[in-house]
């Protein structure tokens, strides 16, 4: 099993472009959850999906958006970004409450 | 608000002493934890789990032990290696049902002198 999987690992934009970052876990789990990890201020919830065709905000959703349209995806959408949103990106599955398994994370800088 | 927090932002033992990292949670009706560990560049890891019927459980070099009466959660590792050297994390989770979500602490450093 390959686990918890993230494209890409590295992204570099200029304020105001788009991006999705792809996250893939083949451990058959419902419960997938979006992180931004930055120095000083520890792991912080995005958005998460309690299973297929779920989604729901996090602790700061704001300039984000997700979809869950397969049980194995979650993407992870940013339509302008700005540069407050330059962080390491990571994701995480669970098969149920409890647990979580994360992905190597994604690095973006925002110019 | 509720919060977790960890005691000290850095940890430096001797390799082959135990290591002691401590964290404080603040939600007693939390009834889940979770230690993990991040290395350099890459994504925390599981290391072990508490519920909060339990105040001490052991996997292999590590054991988790819970106060629930101070509200202590720490993390003990045997006979220290410099492969331990990682940011350690602890994270609560209080049982609402299928929206509960895990709080983290902020981390500290574990290092590993030679």
């Amino acid at each position: 099993n390959a686990g918890v999987t993230q494209t890409p690992k590295f992204r570099v934009l200029k304020t105001g472009q788009s991006m999705t970052l792809l996250c893939a876990q083949d451990m058959n789990h419902e419960y997938m959850y979006w992180y931004r990890q930055d120095p000083g201020m520890g792991l912080r919830l995005i958005h998460y999906s309690v299973g297929e065709g779920t989604t729901a905000k996090g602790e700061v959703p704001d300039g984000y958006n997700v979809s869950r349209l397969k049980k194995q995806n979650f993407l992870l959408g940013l339509e302008s970004a700005a540069p407050s949103q330059t962080s390491v990106y990571f994701c995480a599955s669970s098969y149920h409450l409890g647990t979580q398994y994360f992905g190597p994370g994604t690095r973006l800088t925002v110019l | 608000g509720e919060s977790v927090g960890l005691h000290l932002p850095t940890l430096s033992v001797q390799e082959g002493d135990n290591s002691i990292i401590n964290c404080a949670y603040s939600n007693s009706a939390s009834d889940y934890f979770i230690w993990y560990k991040q290395e350099s560049g890459k994504g925390p890891q599981f290391i072990i789990d508490i519920r909060s019927n339990m105040d001490k459980r052991q996997g292999q070099r590590v054991t988790v032990l819970l106060n629930k009466t101070v509200k202590h959660l720490s993390l003990q590792i045997a006979a220290t290696q410099p492969g331990d050297s990682a940011v350690y994390f602890c994270a609560e989770m209080l049982n609402t049902g299928a929206n509960s979500k895990l709080t983290f602490g902020k981390g500290i450093t574990l290092s590993v002198r030679p």
